[in-house]
């Protein structure tokens, strides 16, 4: 199993670009996530979903825009990229637990690290 | 509301123990553990659930007080690879959180020869 694979890796925006992040799981999760993580700081959800076609927003959702048509498939839109959105992005699932609140393992991919100039 | 980790630091030598703490403001249901090495992604450690169970993950250990709402996580006899970031990350309480998760903002460990 690859787990949770994103792609770019490394991607230079210049300030008013688009761009998506793309993130794809291979473990059937029903739960996926998107966060950010700036610079000597913790991670930061931006969007979740929480299977195909459902989707919700995060702690820091402005500026971008997830869909989810799939169950593997969980891309992230930057629209009109700023200088504010320089971060690493990390894309991660976890498997359905039927509602008790206690979560599980979050499987985080490799990173995407971006830089708005 | 992000669960407060300290000390935001720490710097050992080999061999030498250290204990990072997780406290929240609201009530827990569980707390999680993770370790992010430079430039990698966060890699799960173990997951504390209600009851004050303490886990073991080879000399990492933990312990939940849901009662005092902190977590703590127990390095003993550190290595070299324990170096990182340590995340705690709570879960939304009050409903169902979906697996979503609140981190901390984070315990850069260095363990020095």
């Amino acid at each position: 199993n690859a787990g949770v694979t994103q792609t770019p890796k490394f991607r230079i925006l210049k300030i008013g670009q688009s761009m998506t992040l793309q993130c794809a799981q291979d473990m059937n999760h029903n739960y996926m996530y998107w966060y950010r993580q700036d610079p000597g700081m913790g991670l930061k959800l931006i969007y979740y979903s929480v299977g195909a076609g459902i989707t919700d927003k995060g702690e820091v959702p402005n500026g971008y825009n997830v869909s989810r048509s799939t169950t593997e498939d969980f891309p992230l839109r930057l629209e009109l990229a700023a200088p504010s959105q320089t971060s690493v992005y990390f894309c991660a699932s976890s498997r359905r637990t039927g509602g008790v609140p206690s979560g599980n393992t979050i499987y985080f991919g490799e990173g995407s690290w971006l830089t708005v100039v | 509301q992000q669960p407060v980790q300290s000390p935001q630091a720490v710097i050992l030598r080999e061999g030498e123990d250290a204990v990072i703490n997780c406290s929240s403001s609201k009530a827990l249901y569980s707390v999680h553990w993770y370790r992010q090495k430079h430039g990698e992604a966060p890699v799960f450690l173990m997951i504390l659930l209600k009851g004050g169970e303490q886990k073991g993950h080879e000399k990492i250990s933990a312990s939940f007080n849901e009662k005092k709402q902190q977590s703590s996580l127990y390095l003993t006899a550190s290595q070299l690879s324990y170096s990182g970031t340590y995340f705690c990350g709570t879960p939304n309480a009050g409903g169902t959180s979906y697996g979503k998760l609140t981190f901390g903002q984070g315990t850069i460990l260095t363990v020095h020869p």
